[in-house]
């Protein structure tokens, strides 16, 4: 069956420090890769995606997440980070069903502490 | 260009009434699909609409329904509110170009609670 894990419920960083939010999915073939933050009581914001080419896409506010085929993985990274992206977290994989739908990981609350 | 946007932003319903909520697309999107998002049950989509017609739908009870007008303008309606239907319940749009790969932008989302 067609799913995506988000494997870390919360995670604490440090401001300044290095993040990785990890993200597994299963499917046969090569999805539509996503991800998104959500801030409380907003909307999703969509910080990148992947749907082919190059294997490490790059996003907004200082973020990439690299696609490996061979994990079935699209793990989030960000090489320093600010208080500012304390939000939930939530990767995003569209099955290529022919319509608009995506399929969401479970979601990682990212903490920064000072 | 104006985001997606969704009103009202917040509701407060009693179990079994019913409600509608609306959606207006990004200028120029013509899918829009719907998704619930509880603590529980995470994000989970709900139905897509292209030109008017719903095209996806996914495994809700008939009580929820929805429609889409020719502006791409949606809305979606939930009859015999229960207790489980609090939840933010979130639109969002995509320009659906044939043959394309799409992108969905999200609204701010509706808060609806059930007392």
């Amino acid at each position: 069956a067609q799913s995506v894990t988000q494997p870390d419920i919360h995670i604490t960083v440090s401001e300044g420090a290095s993040l990785e939010l990890r993200c597994n999915y299963s499917y046969g073939a090569t999805p539509y890769l996503f991800w998104y933050v959500q801030s409380p009581g907003q909307g999703l914001q969509l910080l990148l995606k992947y749907f082919s080419g190059d294997t490490l896409v790059q996003g907004i506010k200082g973020f990439e997440a690299e696609f490996k085929r061979s994990q079935s993985s699209f793990n989030l990274r960000k090489p320093s980070v600010h208080w500012s992206d304390a939000a939930e977290y939530f990767c995003a994989v569209d099955f290529d069903s022919g319509y608009s739908t995506l399929t969401f990981g479970k979601g990682t609350m990212l903490l920064v502490s000072p | 260009k104006a985001g997606v946007t969704q009103t009202p932003r917040y509701l407060i319903k009693t179990r079994g009434q019913q409600v509608t909520l609306s959606c207006s697309p990004i200028s120029g999107h013509r899918s829009v699909s719907w998704y619930q998002q509880t603590p529980g049950q995470g994000l989970q989509f709900l139905f897509e609409y292209f030109s008017e017609t719903q095209r996806n739908k996914g495994n809700f009870p008939g009580r929820f329904s929805g429609r889409q007008f020719s502006n791409s303008r949606s809305e979606m309606n939930v009859s015999t509110l229960e207790l489980g239907d609090s939840a933010l319940y979130l639109c969002a749009s995509s320009l659906a170009l044939k043959g394309a790969t799409d992108t969905q932008y999200f609204g701010p989302g509706t808060r609806l609670t059930v007392l």
